[in-house]
């Protein structure tokens, strides 16, 4: 399975905008991108997912770069809700794993008032 | 609330014992995943299950073993339990389980403490 890189922790002020990276040098060209968090006392939560184009949903965008070899969750306005450590997961579409997720370390995000 | 249901939320039991945890998932979604989270492992996947048959599986124990009923419900069953079993329990859903696109929902876990 292709490996992600995510920073430890990062901190953000409320109500400014969160680029969470992600490094997937590793990458195959059918591996999806997936973007999970945990809030604290909570179960994972699905975020966005993406394979080649950038994506935008409610929560937050996804911008992939051009090699794919990263990519960049993007919370528009940050706020406390949204402390939670955050997953950068890739999935393969071909193999027998596709679908199940291989959770790393993730990236811790403080959120301050 | 993401749909998916877990019981019992808490379970403490002593080593040697053999517990079953229980998961519900969304309406319409044939595919469940389970999930164990403890300190020092982190979020491990264990086994995955698609409209009653197993589908994969992940860093399960052979002491652990899990089936999804005809109604879609599944249950994780521990037996043997050790002081290191203790963790988190999650299990996850998702509408098909086929493909790399699959969104999927988790529920809040039951929290086992073997002591």
């Amino acid at each position: 399975d292709a490996k992600t890189t995510q920073p430890n922790s990062m901190e953000s002020n409320e109500e400014e905008p969160v680029h969470l990276p992600c490094n997937h040098s590793t990458i195959s060209g059918t591996d999806y991108i997936h973007w999970y968090r945990q809030l604290p006392s909570q179960g994972p939560e699905y975020v966005i997912h993406g394979l080649t184009s950038n994506v935008n949903n409610r929560m937050a965008s996804l911008a992939i770069a051009e090699d794919r070899k990263s990519s960049t969750l993007i919370l528009h306005r940050a706020t406390l809700r949204d402390a939670a450590v955050y997953y950068c997961i890739l999935t393969a579409l071909y193999g027998g794993s596709q679908g199940n997720l291989i959770f790393g370390k993730g990236t811790k995000l403080s959120v301050k008032p | 609330d993401s749909g998916v249901t877990q019981t019992p939320k808490h379970l403490i039991t002593a080593t040697g014992q053999r517990v079953t945890l229980r998961c519900s998932p969304r309406s319409g979604d044939l595919s469940v995943y389970w999930y164990q989270q403890s300190l020092d492992q982190g979020l491990q996947f264990l086994i995955q299950y698609y409209n009653g048959e197993e589908r994969a599986k992940g860093n399960i124990l052979e002491r652990f073993s899990a089936q999804q009923f005809p109604d879609l419900h599944s249950e994780l069953n521990l037996s043997s339990l050790e002081l290191g079993d203790s963790a988190l329990y999650f299990c996850a859903s998702s509408v098909d389980g086929t493909g790399a696109q699959d969104e999927q929902y988790f529920g809040p876990g039951t929290r086992l403490t073997v002591t």
